[in-house]
This record gives structure tokens, sequence and C-alpha cells, in this order.
């Protein structure tokens, strides 16, 4: 069974300071990883995926993220942020038996202050 | 944006009544799904889709039916709604590729209110 922790359920910061969001995963087998965001109201979009090949994943908007097998971690960053980085979090993992069935972290919602 | 359309986008109903959300896609994928969103929990996944009359439960199936007569849709039906089905409910779609996982695209969710 796979399964995603989302290690910090609110993270605050300020404009133009690194922002870290942690995730932490178990899986059977070699999973795909996701790192999607919600803004208020909204749908959910993909910022990036993680699917074998390099480790380090770079997406949309300037964050990228890490894939670490000796940890099962999959930390999402930005060098800078945004007040429109403000909004939900969701790491997600994806094993590919049959369905291809997305397990969800709980989210981490970001506050980003001016 | 994936074309993919939830009906309804709101809808208030009252304990016990039958309640059918709809999921409606034009992008000819394999694979859908619906999820519900309650604070806390991320979404968690209720039935999914393999293929027209291929169904599968997800791990909060309880008090939910699914159907997929034609690849297009997706319905998803509370069969006698209670409080704790209050919730927002995305449909989600994806395509089989033959390249290892892909990403699903969401919609827009529908919000259920129980009373």
């Amino acid at each position: 069974a796979q399964s995603v922790t989302q290690l910090d359920s609110h993270v605050s910061v300020s404009e133009g300071t690194p922002v870290l969001l942690r995730c932490n995963y178990s899986s059977s087998y070699s999973p795909s990883l996701f790192w999607y965001v919600q803004h208020p109201n909204k749908g959910l979009q993909l910022l990036l995926k993680y699917t074998s090949a390099a480790t380090l994943v770079k997406g949309i908007n300037g964050f990228e993220a890490e894939f670490k097998k000796s940890e099962t971690s999959f930390h999402l960053t930005k060098p800078s942020a945004h007040m429109s980085d403000a909004a939900e979090y969701f790491c997600v993992v994806s094993e590919g038996a049959a369905g291809n069935k997305l397990t969800f972290g709980g989210g981490t919602r970001v506050l980003v202050k001016p | 944006d994936a074309g993919i359309t939830q009906s309804p986008r709101h809808k208030v109903t009252e304990t016990g009544t039958p309640v059918t959300l709809r999921c409606h896609q034009t992008e000819n994928h394999r694979y859908m799904y619906w999820y519900r969103q309650d604070p806390g929990h991320g979404l968690r996944l209720i039935h999914y889709s393999y293929g027209v009359k291929d169904t599968d439960k997800g791990e909060v199936s309880d008090g939910y039916s699914v159907s997929r007569s034609k690849t297009e849709d997706f319905l998803l039906t509370l069969e006698s709604a209670t409080s704790s089905q209050t919730s927002v409910y995305f449909c989600a779609i994806s395509p089989l590729t033959g390249q290892g996982n892909t990403e699903a695209f969401f919609g827009q969710g529908t919000r259920l209110t129980v009373v």
C-alpha cells in the first residue's frame, strides 16, 4: 500500500524568502510522485512530476522538487516566494498498479506575508 | 484546461435523498476518478473507472456507487445522503500512455451540502 505524509499542515513565509514544503512517501514499488497546487475555491493544477527520470524535477512558476529514494522524500522548494504562491499544496504518490490511483497527502497551506 | 465538466457545481440536499453528480470529459481519456476533499485529509479516492463499465472501489467507497456507460461520462451517486457526505467532490481524468504513470487532470469541483 502507498501513503504520503506532508510534514507541515501550515507554512508561513515572507515574500522574497525561500519556500520549503516537506513530503515523505511510502510505496511498495517504484513510485511516481507529483505536487499539485490548489488556489482558493479552485481546482487542482499540476506543479511538477517525478517518473523515474532525473531526480531533480523542475516545475512551473519556479518550483522544483528532489526525489531522494534513501530518505523516501520528495520535498518541494522555491527560492523566492511570491504573493501569488499563497495556496494549498498536495504531495501525491502513484504506484502505477491497475487504475493509476493517486494517493494524496493531507496538504500544506502556504501563507505569504508581504 | 483539460476538458472536464462537473455538474452541478453546487448542491444542497436533504438527508436520506439520493444524489447524482456528473463528470463529463472531452479528452477521451481512459481513466476517470471521483475524489472527495475534506480539511486535513487531502483528497481521498471514492471510486475510479478504467474503461466503459469497468469500475473499482477506492478507500472511501461506502455509501457511494458509480456508473460509466460511455467513455466521456462518469456518474457518482450517493444512494442515501448523510451529513458526513457533505464535502467537495472532484472528478479527475488520466490517459493511458504506456510510459508509466501520468498525472491526473481535475475538474473544478462540486460543493455538496447535506442538511
